[in-house]
């Protein structure tokens, strides 16, 4: 069965780095798309970025571009999240989800997260 | 816009019918998926694409596409449903994520 399994909890001091790995199993990890998503305390889900685990292709989101990077091991079938100038703001639980999308005979299209990871706690606090 | 907004919260009494809507551009040409999420546990995938269950998701939740609005609906709602639940879809334009500000349901 598919299972993403995620690091455990990380305690860390503004301005310095994190490295949130999420281990991949029972499917072919070079066939899909891994997503990371957090949840800061009492509030929603935010994506964070998008890694292709066949060519390592990412896109992240905008608020925090050059802070975040997705990285892949494929030996291991593990995706890395790291989150560099932590800040208070950067206390969640971080997520990572497999992705898959499928085109519709209508044009349109529709994406999904079926596989989440277990979670991983990260506070940011001196 | 590259949001994709949700009433805060909503209320069913046990068995009744509760539907939540999600709005945004991205939707005119992208299917939503939904996701529900207990506290302290990760999201679980409820519906994704042209109406479709994940295995395990009981059929009294359904969803719809009209324009730029998705919505999923909970018939006979119990009281495990009690749960946020968020949409998701992606921005065409900068193929970003984007996720709903999420919808508090309480079954009463």
């Amino acid at each position: 069965q598919v299972q993403m399994v995620q690091s455990g909890a990380e305690m860390k001091k503004p301005g310095a780095s994190v490295k949130v790995s999420c281990k991949a199993s029972g499917y072919t990890f070079s066939n899909y798309g891994i997503i990371w998503v957090r949840q800061a305390p009492g509030q929603g889900l935010e994506w964070m970025g998008w890694i292709n685990a066949d060519n390592g292709n990412t896109n992240y989101a905008q608020k925090l571009q050059g802070r975040v990077t997705l990285t892949t091991d494929t030996s291991t079938s593990t995706v890395y999240m790291e989150l560099r100038n932590l800040r208070s703001e950067d206390t969640a639980v971080y997520y990572c989800a497999r992705g898959e999308k499928v085109r519709y005979s209508n044009g349109w299209s529709g994406e999904y997260f079926q596989y989440w990871g277990q979670g991983t706690l990260v506070t940011v606090s001196s | 816009s590259s949001e994709l907004t949700q009433d805060p919260a909503v209320s069913v009494a046990l068995g009744q019918t509760v539907r939540i809507t999600c709005q945004g551009d991205s939707l005119r040409n992208n299917y939503a998926s939904w996701y529900q999420q207990k506290p302290g546990q990760a999201p679980v995938l409820v519906l994704y694409g042209q109406n479709k269950r994940p295995s395990g998701i009981p059929d009294r939740f359904s969803g719809s596409s009209s324009g730029n609005a998705a919505s999923l609906t909970i018939t006979g709602a119990q009281a495990e449903d009690e749960a946020d639940y968020y949409c998701n879809c992606r921005d065409s334009r900068n193929n970003h994520l984007i996720f709903g500000t999420g919808t508090k349901v309480t079954v009463l």
